[in-house]
């Protein structure tokens, strides 16, 4: 069925470390992937999306890997601040699928001065 | 600052009422999707509107129900409301109808149902 996982509900890093958050989604029919940042008590953000038919995708300080092989998805996020600390979701969309969006449980990233 | 703005921010009810939830997509977007999100089933996609269409449907309950509106602002109703209805509602809106438009979402309405 539908699912996206993430490995681990937290993450706690040190200011100035990279971080690198991971997914892993059951469904090889999705390709579209996307990560979104939650602050607290605020809607979902767009971070960075990547298609299937690439294995990396690069932004400002962020990138995101696909292992289709694996049906993995990881996000890394150079030189954490503490303007980073957030929930971090990825949310796949299928192939030929409407536009909706199925995200996994979330992974909270502490960043620690 | 996404651009798409939801009311009420809070709203707290009784069990078997009724209420409704507004969203204003951001400008020129025509698609609004609805998503709830909540402590045990994560943030989970309700509904999609475009142009005023349905245009998607997810695990949306029986008991809920959306419109899009001619001005493409949108509202969620959700009635007979139950303790387990208690959750952050969040709308989200993109340009068009293409897959791989971003979703931009809103500051949500948190529903507490005592």
């Amino acid at each position: 069925g539908e699912s996206v996982g993430l490995h681990l509900p937290t993450l706690s890093v040190q200011e100035g470390d990279n971080s690198i958050i991971n997914c892993a989604y059951s469904n090889s029919a999705s390709d579209y992937f996307i990560w979104y940042k939650q602050e607290s008590g605020k809607g979902p953000q767009f971070i960075i999306d990547i298609r299937s038919n690439m294995d990396k995708r690069q932004g400002q300080r962020v990138t995101v890997l696909l292992n289709k092989t694996v049906k993995h998805l990881s996000l890394q996020i150079a030189a954490t601040q503490p303007g980073d600390s957030a929930v971090y979701f990825c949310a796949e969309n299928m192939q030929g699928g409407s536009e909706k969006l199925v995200f996994g449980k979330g992974t909270k990233l502490t960043v620690n001065p | 600052d996404s651009g798409v703005t939801q009311t009420p921010k809070h709203l707290i009810t009784a069990t078997g009422q009724r209420v409704t939830l507004r969203c204003s997509p951001r400008s020129g977007d025509l698609s609004v999707y609805w998503y709830q999100q909540s402590l045990d089933q994560g943030l989970q996609f309700l509904i999609q509107y475009y142009n005023g269409e349905e245009r998607a449907k997810g695990n949306i309950l029986e008991r809920f129900s959306a419109q899009q509106f001619p001005d493409l602002h949108s509202e969620l109703n959700l009635s007979s409301l139950e303790l387990g209805d208690s959750a952050l509602y969040f709308c989200a809106s993109s340009v068009g109808g293409r897959k791989r438009d971003t979703q931009y979402f809103g500051p949500g309405t948190r529903l507490t149902v005592l």
